[in-house]
């Protein structure tokens, strides 16, 4: 099975500041029928579904501000949120859609404000 | 607008059986992948499994497979996750999940997210 490892667990940053979060597959996502990423993140508040944020690695979903980004390839992968706002406190979680039958999630990051 | 609107919460003992649904609305139904994500009160998300309406092709998480049944009704546009015995570990609220466009192997990002359903088994 492949594992996604995030880190941390959880931080706490400063309003403005910046917010980075660790996504590592134990598998490469990278597809190379297409040479995409199978990487999406995702941006779960209190109550609410998860949000997808980015797919691709890197493409941000369409309304997402862009303070969020993503990057890395095959196995390692990165968040950051550039001057975090009061409203990106969450969890964010990653997870590959590549790799049948489990489509798994990373562990989740809960990001708050220092 | 493309939705996935999941049935009401559900209170249940253990042992009992139980079908939550997910209707699909304002796309192909038989042409996109649906999953399903539990999340235990606090935790993460897990995906459960997989399945396309199309031709019924159904791809379990290791640890749900024989747990849980997941199914498609085409005619009702409504994709359904079944429990033949209930169990307190799940306790959760499940999402079902559409990806963002429509293919073969491997789905897209899932984009289109249920609003959940709570489910509760206590005795």
């Amino acid at each position: 099975d492949i594992v996604m490892t995030q880190s941390p667990d959880s931080l706490a940053v400063s309003l403005g500041e910046r917010a980075t979060i660790s996504c590592k597959s134990s598998q490469s996502v990278l597809y190379s029928y297409n040479n995409k990423n199978y990487l999406a993140w995702y941006q779960q508040k209190p109550g609410q579904p998860p949000k997808l944020l980015i797919r691709w690695a890197s493409t941000r979903e369409s309304g997402v501000p862009d303070r969020f980004s993503g990057g890395g390839s095959g196995t390692d992968f990165t968040l950051t949120i550039t001057s975090l706002q009061a409203e990106d406190v969450a969890v964010y979680y990653c997870q590959q859609h590549l790799i049948s039958p489990h489509l798994t999630f990373g562990g989740g990051t809960k990001v708050e404000i220092k | 607008e493309v939705k996935l609107v999941q049935s009401g919460a559900e209170v249940k003992k253990p042992g009992e059986s139980l079908k939550i649904f997910c209707k699909g609305s304002g796309y192909s139904f038989n042409d996109y992948w649906i999953g399903w994500v539990r999340q235990l009160p606090g935790k993460g998300l897990e995906w459960m499994g997989i399945i396309y309406p199309g031709d019924s092709d159904t791809r379990y998480s290791p640890p749900f497979q024989g747990q849980v049944t997941i199914s498609a009704d085409k005619s009702n546009t409504t994709a359904c996750l079944q429990w033949s015995s209930l169990r307190a570990s799940d306790t959760g609220i499940y999402y079902c999940v559409r990806p963002g466009y429509s293919s073969g192997w491997p789905p897209g990002a899932f984009e289109v997210w249920g609003q959940g359903t709570k489910v509760t088994v206590s005795s």
